[in-house]
């Protein structure tokens, strides 16, 4: 069973815009964590966000955490074509469950 | 450094067939783990190993999944026999596990598998 669910399901921009996906879950949790999935291929660790945080940034990307909602953004700012690729929330720590996903398609 | 090795890559085979994936960790991760994913979901997990403890295989649907990971190192998932609805994406991941414990999981590059 997925424990989060990402929102929108799919999303398209252009390149430069900034790209913004959302995960809901249901349980609490000691760290969310964001991973992407190029087509064809495994997922890559993106950012690890701790329930004690609220904000987090790297390099491109800044993730927000709201406890009390169950809620996490994603933000990735000045999208590139390299960004095309689908974008997970995952909980759980040792035992990670993840969410359905939000596919990220970049428009040269 | 080498990541998470898996192969095959792809494999097709008929229904009641076997077939084996292969999963060999990051050096030096004691955790291991196998993940399913279906197209357009997320991966699902499978079984996770503590070095060559299966600790969860609560997921693992025993009648026709096995799995190994005898040295602690390298890991097989069996299936036998295959079913059409096993086609899918199996995903192998390690990380350092206990006592690091950083919860950052390193996912290889996942076997195709088509049941015809």
């Amino acid at each position: 069973s997925q424990q989060g669910e990402e929102d929108p399901q799919a999303l398209s921009i252009q390149e430069g815009e900034n790209a913004t996906m959302n995960c809901s879950y249901k349980t609490s949790i000691n760290n969310l964590q964001w991973y992407r999935q190029n087509s064809g291929r495994g997922l890559v660790h993106l950012i690890l966000i701790r329930s004690n945080e609220r904000e987090k940034h790297s390099g491109r990307l800044r993730v927000t955490l709201d406890t009390s909602k169950k809620s996490s953004s994603l933000l990735i700012t000045a999208s590139r074509a390299a960004d095309t690729a689908s974008y997970f929330c995952a909980t759980g720590g040792e035992k990670l469950t993840f969410g359905t996903g939000t596919r990220l398609t970049i428009i040269p | 450094e080498a990541g998470v090795v898996q192969s095959p890559r792809y494999k097709i085979i008929e229904k009641k067939q076997p077939v084996a994936f292969w999963c060999n960790p990051i050096s030096g991760h004691n955790t291991l783990y196998w993940y399913l994913q279906n197209l357009g979901q997320g991966p699902e997990l499978l079984i996770r190993y503590e070095n060559e403890e299966a600790v969860d295989d609560s997921q693992l649907p025993k009648d026709r999944f096995s799995a190994e990971r005898l040295k602690g190192v390298d890991s097989t998932l069996k299936i036998q026999p295959a079913e059409l609805g096993d086609s899918a994406v199996y995903l192998c991941a390690s990380s350092l596990g206990p006592p690091w414990n950083t919860d950052t999981q390193y996912f290889g590059p996942g076997t195709r598998l088509t049941v015809l």
